[in-house]
């Protein structure tokens, strides 16, 4: 079955510093490729998204390209804040039956000190 | 714009017991799934409703079921809870073509 492999955390970085989370998947198809951050006590909000290959997602400064020769989707961030300390997820769409779901990573923990 | 909703936002319940996770999807979406987070986890699916019908289930038994309403809300019953179903339970709505999801806060169960 489908499945996504993200780098292992706790990842723990300077205010300013480079940030790159590492995502790959294995998928039958192409499946449209996804990054959640959640932040303590709540739940997954959409970061961005990829549908097709080549396609760079971004928002808030986070970037990530959909690579399929190299199944990747790595998260990227030029200068992280103490804010975006958080939890992040990488997931790819899947079907089951007629259903559209998400297939989820494990998560990698940022922390971001200041 | 409302978005996603949960109640209630936590719950402890005894082994052997049943219980019902409520949402209310975001204006506009007439889809909701369901995800099981354990802790330290990643989400997993375990079923989605659209037209208040369930049109794919993941791998969880079938003492987990769910309903979905007219107005689109939808609920989680799980019967004869065991230990392991501890979990942050996520609802999430969208769009029946769409794949991107939004999530609500979750509901945070612990069965002691």
């Amino acid at each position: 079955g489908n499945s996504v492999t993200q780098m292992e955390g706790p990842v723990t970085l300077s205010e300013e510093a480079f940030l790159t989370i590492n995502c790959t998947y294995t998928a039958t198809g192409y499946p449209s490729l996804f990054w959640y951050v959640q932040y303590p006590g709540e739940g997954l909000q959409l970061l961005l998204k990829a549908t097709k290959a080549d396609d760079k997602g971004s928002n808030k400064g986070f970037e990530a390209t959909y690579r399929k020769e190299t199944t990747s989707f790595h998260l990227e961030k030029g200068s992280v804040q103490v804010s975006d300390s958080a939890v992040y997820f990488c997931a790819l769409s899947d079907l089951i039956g007629s259903a559209r779901q998400l297939t989820f990573g494990s998560g990698t923990q940022l922390t971001v000190l200041p | 714009e409302t978005g996603v909703t949960q109640s209630p936002t936590h719950l402890i319940k005894t082994r052997g017991q049943q219980v019902t996770l409520r949402c209310s999807s975001q204006s506009g979406h007439n889809t909701v799934s369901w995800y099981q987070q354990a802790l330290g986890q990643g989400p997993q699916f375990i079923f989605q409703y659209y037209r208040e019908e369930e049109n794919g289930r993941g791998n969880f038994p079938p003492r987990f079921s769910g309903l979905q309403f007219p107005n689109y809300s939808s609920e989680l019953n799980v019967n004869a809870l065991e230990l392991d179903d501890s979990a942050l339970y996520l609802c999430a709505s969208s769009l029946p073509d769409r794949y991107e999801q939004y999530f609500g806060p979750g509901t945070r169960l612990t069965v002691t």
